[in-house]
């Protein structure tokens, strides 16, 4: 299995929904990822789980709240977003932190009205 | 600061000729360069990578260069194909500077277009 699979496909939302995205995979990873890709730009890094311990967190605002509950599950919780924050939400996961192939989900794709 | 470029928005080829993809970086700590692949509504998918200690890495039609002295890395697809029709993203890493772990940068991306 190399695959990793993300829920739901497709997500709207009002500004004051609280709602939850999910990523799952089942290579074994240790390392899993989110990435925000807006149209026609490339993927920006959002966060970065290592053995289920947060990493990196690359400034990302508070509205987005990321959970690791186990080794192949990922989740990113949206609470009060703004519309600017409307893209693709992009999961990924790689064998561990050393290596630098990652491999992606097919992504979320996010509307804030 | 953009240290990841790729100054071909789009890239048009005729079936079974080459497809040459261009990326150039500036943060000299890059150590390892990977090239993705993106259809639409689907997530990028990994294609092949070299690392910094390498000049050349080749995975059947694909071959990718790298001239660090020029800060250069290329894609060449040989023979092109309709199916290869997709964005093609460059990435790079500096995995050795520790905080930097599991940071992809990616370039804006190509858009390569083969016709039949």
């Amino acid at each position: 299995d190399t695959e990793v699979t993300q829920t739901p496909k497709h997500l709207v939302m009002g500004m004051t929904n609280k709602k939850s995205l999910k990523c799952e995979q089942h290579m074994g990873h240790r390392a899993m990822y989110w990435y925000k890709q807006k149209a026609k730009k490339p993927p920006e890094l959002m966060f970065v789980y290592s053995y289920e311990k947060l990493s990196i967190n690359e400034s990302v605002p508070s509205r987005f709240s990321p959970e690791c509950p186990n080794s192949s599950l990922l989740n990113l919780h949206l609470h009060a977003l703004q519309p600017e924050d409307s893209a693709l939400y992009l999961c990924a996961s790689s064998q561990d932190l050393t290596a630098y192939e990652q491999y992606f989900g097919p992504g979320t794709r996010l509307t804030v009205t | 600061d953009q240290q990841v470029k790729q100054n071909s928005p789009s890239l048009s080829v005729q079936e079974g000729r080459i497809s040459i993809l261009n990326c150039d970086y500036t943060n000299s700590m890059f150590d390892y360069f990977l090239w993705y692949k993106k259809y639409p509504a689907e997530g990028p998918t990994f294609l092949i990578s070299i690392s910094s200690i390498k000049d050349k890495n080749e995975d059947g039609r694909f071959t990718v260069f790298l001239n660090k002295s020029a800060k250069h890395l290329s894609l060449h697809i040989v023979p092109s194909q309709p199916g290869d029709s997709a964005v093609y993203f460059c990435a790079a890493s500096a995995a050795a500077g520790g905080t930097s772990y599991g940071k992809l940068t990616f370039g804006q991306g190509t858009i390569l277009t083969v016709h039949p």
